[in-house]
């Protein structure tokens, strides 16, 4: 069974500082890599996605992908109180049409 | 020039009734979703729908039927409504590409009483 596994948190980091957010997959044939940002009682925002090995940079957010140890990781810098919402990992195995599997999320607060 | 609509956005409803929930997409994307996010927020995908053939069908009862009437929408009919139903249900849409990611709607949240 394809698992995401992410840390529920809440991750409390205080603003300016960087947040880092962890997710692990199990399914070894993965391909595509998402995290999505949910405000509470908002629908899931794509903001980064990765699919090689390595950084990927846009802004304030770094994502970040080992496919050997099957982890990918979302680094926030300089924090900022706006960013306090759940982080989303997200994983496509296969193909385009086969769906996203999510993780469960992990809840950041930014404290100012 | 909302991307993925879905209507209603709230839904309160009685124990055995039927209800729909609608959805469109702009984006010219292929293939469209509709996930369940239960009270733990826990996002899981029930449907999948490309060029209006159903591609993947979660073990989810068959009281949930999704219907295409054609490639921008997938609207999702619910029989028989029961208090486990009660949650937040995304459409969804995205490219058929190994680099998509999927676009969401606003949700509908399902209250069953």
């Amino acid at each position: 069974q394809k698992e995401v596994e992410q840390n529920s948190g809440p991750l409390s980091v205080p603003e300016g500082a960087i947040a880092s957010l962890n997710c692990t997959y199990s399914d070894r044939v993965s391909q595509s890599f998402f995290w999505y940002r949910q405000y509470s009682g908002k629908s899931p925002e794509l903001i980064m996605s990765i699919y090689s090995n390595g950084d990927k940079e846009d802004g304030r957010f770094t994502a970040q992908l080992n496919k050997a140890s099957q982890y990918v990781s979302l680094l926030i810098r300089d924090s900022q109180p706006s960013d306090s919402a759940t982080y989303l990992c997200a994983v496509n195995a296969h193909s385009g049409n086969t769906p996203l599997v999510f993780g469960k999320g992990t809840r950041l607060s930014v404290i100012a | 020039d909302t991307a993925v609509s879905q209507t209603p956005k709230y839904l309160v409803t009685q124990m055995g009734n039927d209800k729909s929930i609608k959805c469109e997409q702009n984006l010219g994307h292929d293939t469209m979703y509709w996930y369940k996010q239960d009270s733990k927020k826990f996002l899981k995908i029930m449907f999948s729908y490309n060029n209006k053939e159903l591609i993947i069908n979660e073990t989810v009862p068959n009281r949930f039927s999704p219907k295409s009437p054609d490639k921008a929408h997938l609207n999702l009919h619910i029989n028989s409504l029961e208090l486990g139903d009660s949650a937040v249900y995304f459409c969804a849409s995205s490219q058929v590409l190994r680099t998509a990611g999927a676009f969401f709607g606003q949700g509908t949240r399902l209250t069953v009483v």
